[in-house]
């Protein structure tokens, strides 16, 4: 199958610290987003990337995406504790009307 | 900005009991989709709707589960007889061009 899996499980790092989560998949896709997931609560898109691009950035996010590798990696700078969550990879098989297939996540703590 | 809408936020019911959980898509979306997440566990995909259709549905969407858009704003999600392990958190998502899905805050159940 398709899946995610993100490393590490989880993460506990210092406010200003950069915090680094990496995702595997294994088949080849259409595009790769991330989530955030407060706990208990919905999850907030942040960012795709397709499987042409290599790499993105959003504000203090940037995302990579190697193919070849199977892998992506999302970066967060300068971190806060507001960016204290659990963070998902998604991979959509093609384009259009596709499932997405999520990884277990990586749960990030920082800390104040 | 518009966002998506999940009624209720926590459902509590018996076992074997009817439940429907209640979505309102962002309104010019055109797919919608329904996955849940186990407590601790990944976000799974259960199904997807265009055109006021199943177009894809998971091995977990078996024949206790239906969904339906019955004006165009709500999209439910029926389990005619729930089981302990239905219990989770279960999410509606929508998307304009099947591509970056957008969820709600999701619909916690609890099956006694």
């Amino acid at each position: 199958s398709q899946q995610g899996e993100e490393d590490p499980q989880a993460l506990s790092i210092q406010e200003g610290e950069n915090a680094t989560m990496n995702c595997s998949y294994k088949t080849s896709i259409n595009n790769l987003q991330w989530y955030r997931q407060n706990s208990g609560r919905g999850l907030v898109h942040l960012i795709l990337i397709r499987s042409n691009e290599r790499e993105k950035h959003s504000g203090r996010l940037r995302v990579t995406l190697d193919t070849s590798k199977k892998s992506s990696s999302l970066l967060i700078t300068a971190s806060r504790a507001a960016d204290t969550a659990s963070y998902f990879c998604a991979t959509a098989f093609n384009s259009g009307n596709t499932p997405l297939v999520f990884g277990k996540g990586t749960r990030l703590s920082v800390i104040a | 900005e518009p966002e998506v809408t999940q009624t209720p936020s926590h459902q509590v019911t018996q076992m074997g009991q009817e439940v429907i959980l209640r979505c309102v898509p962002i309104s010019n979306h055109l797919y919608f989709y329904w996955y849940r997440q186990i407590l601790g566990q990944k976000v799974e995909f259960l199904v997807s709707f265009y055109n006021n259709e199943i177009s894809e549905k998971s091995e977990i969407f078996d024949d206790q589960f239906s969904v339906e858009r019955p004006d165009g704003s709500n999209f439910t999600l029926k389990i005619r007889s729930t089981k302990l392990e239905d219990s989770a958190m279960y999410f509606c998502a929508s998307t304009l061009l099947a591509e970056t899905q957008f969820f709600g805050p999701g619909t916690r159940l609890t099956v006694l």
